[in-house]
């Protein structure tokens, strides 16, 4: 398995918008697509959930959606506490799989 | 509080054998799944396998069937990643996470066990 395609990097200044790009096949990129953040020597946390659904407590300036065999990030009003690496992840075939990761500067 | 707390660093030798731990609480452990990931130095995050407690069901991915054994203990809420021979590619952090109860996220993570490999 190959896992999904994430641009390395992405940057942006305080208060824009960055977009963060997920592509795998049909297969991979179904309706089961989860989006993590992490923060250096820390563990992962859950920023969205099927696709577009976000967790309680996960700012609503974090957003995604998907598009064919492409899944997308976007983290609007960029803040200092979002620089971090985020990952793409799907569910499929009782399995899943994670994007190669992004890692989001904030300028 | 709902939480995964996971076992202490190891440093190994090649060909040895080793067991690492997560031991959730807060929860009804038996009724979530419990997912092993592995980052490597530097590394993006590899999907391992997924175990449910109740039952021992168990699913590796293609890349991990064979490399590693996931099991569980659910008398004592703890779930379990070994190697029969380590080597120094095992070297690594591995995180142990909850699936949630109402969708395929994995919503409650441990704070990872670093694995160190080296003669």
């Amino acid at each position: 398995q190959s896992a999904l395609t994430q641009p390395r990097s992405v940057s942006g200044s305080p208060g824009q918008s960055v977009t963060i790009s997920c592509t795998g096949t049909s297969t991979d990129v179904g309706n089961y697509v989860s989006w993590y953040q992490q923060h250096p020597g820390k563990a992962p946390k859950l920023m969205i959930y099927d696709v577009t659904k976000r967790p309680s407590g996960v700012p609503d300036r974090f957003s995604a959606s998907k598009s064919d065999n492409t899944a997308s990030l976007t983290i609007s009003g960029l803040q200092a506490e979002d620089e971090a690496d985020y990952y793409c992840c799907s569910y499929a075939n009782r399995s899943r799989l994670f994007g190669g990761g992004t890692k989001v500067t904030v300028l | 509080e709902v939480q995964l707390v996971q076992s202490g660093a190891e440093v190994k030798k090649p060909g040895e054998s080793l067991r690492i731990s997560c031991r959730g609480s807060g929860y009804s452990f038996t009724t979530y799944w419990i997912g092993w990931v592995r980052q490597m130095p530097g590394k993006g995050l590899e999907w391992m396998g997924i175990i449910y407690p109740s039952d021992s069901d168990t699913r590796y991915s293609p890349s991990f069937q064979g490399q590693v054994t996931v099991s569980v203990d659910k008398s004592i809420s703890t779930a379990y990643l070994q190697w029969s021979s380590l080597r120094a590619s095992d070297t690594a952090t591995y995180y142990c996470a909850r699936r949630a109860s109402d969708h395929k996220g994995m919503d409650i993570w441990g704070q990872g066990t670093t694995v160190t490999v080296s003669s």
